[in-house]
C-alpha cells in the first residue's frame, strides 16, 4: 500500500498571501496524484488531477507540480472561500490512498 | 445538472447489515466507473470500494473486503453498498463518487454526492 503524507497539518494564512501544501508519497506514484478540498460540511471537491492539471471550473490561483513521491499544491492568492482541508491521493495502484490532510486556515 | 444522491443510511446495530444506494443523474451513468469513499467523523477520507462502468470489476479495501459488497443497475442509474457485519470501526459519512473519465478507470474522482451517515452502534 502506498502510504501518503501530507504536511504541514495545519496551515495558517492571511487572505492574499501564498500557500504550499505538500504530499509525499512512501513509493513513487508517478503522476498519478489528484488534489481535492473539502469544506465543513460538504462533500471532497476534485482540484487537480495528472498532479498538475486543473479540473473543469478550478481557478486559475490553484496549481499543482511534482512527481515520483514529492508533490506541491501551490494557492497563489489566498480567497476567503479557499480556507478549507485540503487531501491529495494517488491512484497508480490499488488500494486507492489519500493523504491526513492539510487544514488552510485563517 | 450532474448529481449523485445517495441514501440508505441510519443507524444499525454491531453485526447487523444496512445497503446504501447512490442515484445518479445528469450523465450516462453506464459509463462511468464508480466508487465509494468514507469519512469517519472528525477523520479524513478512505477508499471503500470500486465498480467498473460495466459491473465486471471490482476492487476492495482490505478493511471491508469480504463484509462489504459494491454493486450497480445501470438500468435504473443507481450504485449500491451492500455492508454486512458491520462494525463500530465503520461509523462514516459514506460518499459515492463518479469517475473523472468515461470507461476507465483513471481513479479519481470528479462528481461526489452529498454523503449519507452510517452509525454503527448498540
Amino acid at each position: 500500500e502506498k502510504v501518503m503524507t501530507q504536511s504541514p497539518a495545519t496551515l495558517s494564512v492571511s487572505p492574499g498571501e501564498r500557500a504550499t501544501l505538500s504530499c509525499r508519497a512512501s513509493q513513487s506514484v508517478s503522476s498519478n496524484l489528484a488534489w481535492y478540498q473539502q469544506k465543513p460540511g460538504q462533500a471532497p471537491r476534485l482540484l487537480i488531477y495528472g498532479a498538475s492539471t486543473r479540473a473543469t471550473g478550478i481557478p486559475a490561483r490553484f496549481s499543482g507540480s511534482g512527481s515520483g513521491t514529492e508533490f506541491t499544491l501551490t494557492i497563489s492568492s489566498l480567497q476567503s472561500e479557499d480556507f478549507a482541508i485540503y487531501y491529495c491521493q494517488q491512484y497508480t495502484q490499488w488500494p486507492l490512498t489519500f493523504g491526513g490532510g492539510t487544514k488552510v486556515e485563517i | 445538472q450532474v448529481q449523485l444522491v445517495e441514501s440508505g443510511g441510519g443507524v444499525v446495530q454491531p453485526g447487523r447489515s444496512l445497503r446504501l444506494s447512490c442515484a445518479a443523474s445528469g450523465f450516462t451513468f453506464t459509463t462511468y466507473a464508480m466508487y465509494w469513499v468514507r469519512q469517519p467523523p472528525g477523520k479524513g477520507l478512505e477508499w471503500v470500494a470500486f465498480i467498473s462502468y460495466d459491473g465486471r470489476e471490482e476492487f476492495y479495501s482490505d478493511s471491508v473486503r469480504g463484509r462489504f459488497t459494491i454493486s450497480r443497475d445501470n438500468s435504473k442509474n443507481t450504485l449500491y453498498l451492500q455492508m454486512n457485519s458491520l462494525r463500530g470501526e465503520d461509523t462514516a459519512v459514506y460518499y459515492c463518487a463518479r469517475d473523472s473519465v468515461e470507461f476507465s478507470p483513471y481513479a479519481n474522482m470528479d462528481v461526489w454526492g452529498k454523503g449519507n451517515t452510517v452509525t454503527v452502534s448498540s
